[in-house]
């Protein structure tokens, strides 16, 4: 049984540029939420994702938008990209009945 | 608003020592209370979480955690601590709806393990 796998692992972007991350979730898993994790730092949320909407959000611009799909897998996008976006991005699945499980994270360099 | 403190930043134990890493929280109904250990590069492994019951709950690893109300703490400990248990730990606490609820995260506290 797989468990939370993201994509890509590493990407390197350019400021004003827009980067799209991939999670597909656990097994049995409907929900979606993705942190991010700068250096040094714990994960803050960004956003949650259940029956393909936005459920909850964190303290994240506009620029940070998402997307879910029927098979429950997700995506992040962020558009006009800050040196400050540079972090580990991380997708965590979780169900009513199971707490959130954590993918690998994908690491984002902005220069 | 919830938050999490994890007071410690580093700390240094000798491999067979034991090891207790503090936590405490800020919410205002019965928390969901979580620890997850990352490995350098990697992402977050459960080690256990706290929803209701016994206060003293056991993860994996043979790591176990006390939840004490009075104290709003949720420290982690084991016995005897393995060379392996070298990476960053974090305490995080859920918000108030079921277990698929936001988690907001305390800052870490990375562990070194001395043979």
């Amino acid at each position: 049984d797989a468990g939370v796998t993201q994509s890509p692992t590493h990407l390197i972007k350019t400021r004003g540029q827009q980067v799209t991350l991939r999670c597909s979730p656990k097994s049995g898993h409907d929900t979606v939420s993705w942190y991010q994790q700068a250096l040094g730092q714990g994960p803050q949320f960004i956003f949650q994702y259940y029956e393909e909407e936005e459920r909850q959000r964190g303290n994240f611009p506009d620029r940070f938008s998402g997307h879910q799909f029927p098979n429950y897998s997700s995506e992040l996008n962020v558009n006009a990209l800050l040196l400050g976006d540079s972090a580990l991005y991380l997708c965590a699945s979780s169900s009513t009945v199971d707490t959130q499980y954590f993918g690998p994270g994908t690491r984002l360099t902005v220069l | 608003a919830q938050s999490v403190t994890q007071p410690d930043i580093h700390i240094t134990v000798s491999e067979g020592a034991s090891l207790e890493l503090r936590c405490n929280y800020s919410y205002g109904a019965t928390p969901y209370l979580f620890w997850y250990v990352q490995s350098p590069g990697q992402g977050l492994q459960l080690l256990l979480k706290y929803f209701s019951g016994d206060t003293l709950v056991q993860g994996i690893k043979g790591f176990e955690a006390e939840f004490k109300r009075s104290q709003s703490s949720f420290n982690l400990r084991k016995p005897s601590v393995h060379w392996s248990d070298a990476a960053e730990y974090f305490c995080a606490v859920g918000a108030d709806f079921g277990t698929a609820s936001k988690l907001t995260f305390g800052t870490g506290t990375r562990l070194q393990v001395t043979l």
